[in-house]
């Protein structure tokens, strides 16, 4: 199946870091992707990371890849209330074109 | 701005009625996407225009008719529409290069109500 799987719901206090895990189907997936989307707003790239890697590090944010468990997480640090919104992981599937598989979504709530 | 604009980004139409969504990328790309958003749902790929081709077409019922007149503008033409259209969708684009391809970049949406 081409199920990418995300818990529904995290909250986290300002300052702390915050955690999102994904995990997805399709191991010849090339590229794993981080969405955001703000109420009412489209899908923002935060950042991707290529199936080679096992980590990737973009200021606040860190991605880890485990391709054995097919397991993505994204770590953000010092979280801020401006980064409340909902979170997306997408795998792409290998079909001549960029078909991107997402996840349902993770809302992160960021108290102060 | 992530060089993909949507018009119109709110829309309310009855079930009889005929609209059309509009978007336009202005990054170059040769690729562009409509996804479906619902409460509760992952997004849902609807149409892929490749060079101005439709490559894929997820089974979608027949009152949505997209349009591709070029590589930079995609329209998605909607009639007599069912309530549970209600969503919000969204238009993406892409570079196709080869067998592989660049990350999409998604316009706003429009908010779709069907009363």
């Amino acid at each position: 199946g081409e199920d990418v799987e995300q818990s529904l719901f995290l909250s986290v206090r300002e300052g702390d870091s915050s955690v999102i895990n994904c995990t997805y189907t399709d191991s010849s997936s090339t590229y794993l992707y981080w969405y955001k989307q703000e109420p009412g707003a489209g899908l923002q790239l935060l950042t991707y990371i290529f199936s080679n890697m096992d980590m990737k590090q973009d200021q606040r944010l860190t991605v880890l890849l485990n391709k054995k468990d097919k397991h993505l997480s994204l770590r953000i640090a010092d979280t801020q209330t401006g980064d409340s919104a909902i979170y997306f992981c997408a795998e792409t599937l290998n079909t001549g074109f960029q078909k991107l598989v997402f996840g349902t979504g993770t809302r992160l709530l960021v108290s102060p | 701005e992530t060089g993909v604009t949507q018009t119109p980004r709110h829309l309310v139409m009855g079930m009889t009625n005929k609209k059309s969504l509009k978007c336009e990328q202005h990054l170059g790309h040769n690729a562009m996407y409509w996804y479906k958003q619902s409460a509760k749902k992952p997004l849902e790929l609807m149409f892929v225009y490749s060079l101005e081709e439709r490559v894929e077409n997820n089974s979608v019922p027949s009152r949505f008719s997209p349009e591709c007149p070029n590589s930079s503008h995609l329209f998605l033409h909607l009639h007599t529409l069912q309530p549970e259209d209600s969503a919000l969708y969204l238009c993406a684009s892409s570079q196709v290069r080869g067998p592989s391809t660049d990350t999409q970049y998604f316009g706003p949406g429009t908010r779709l109500t069907v009363l």
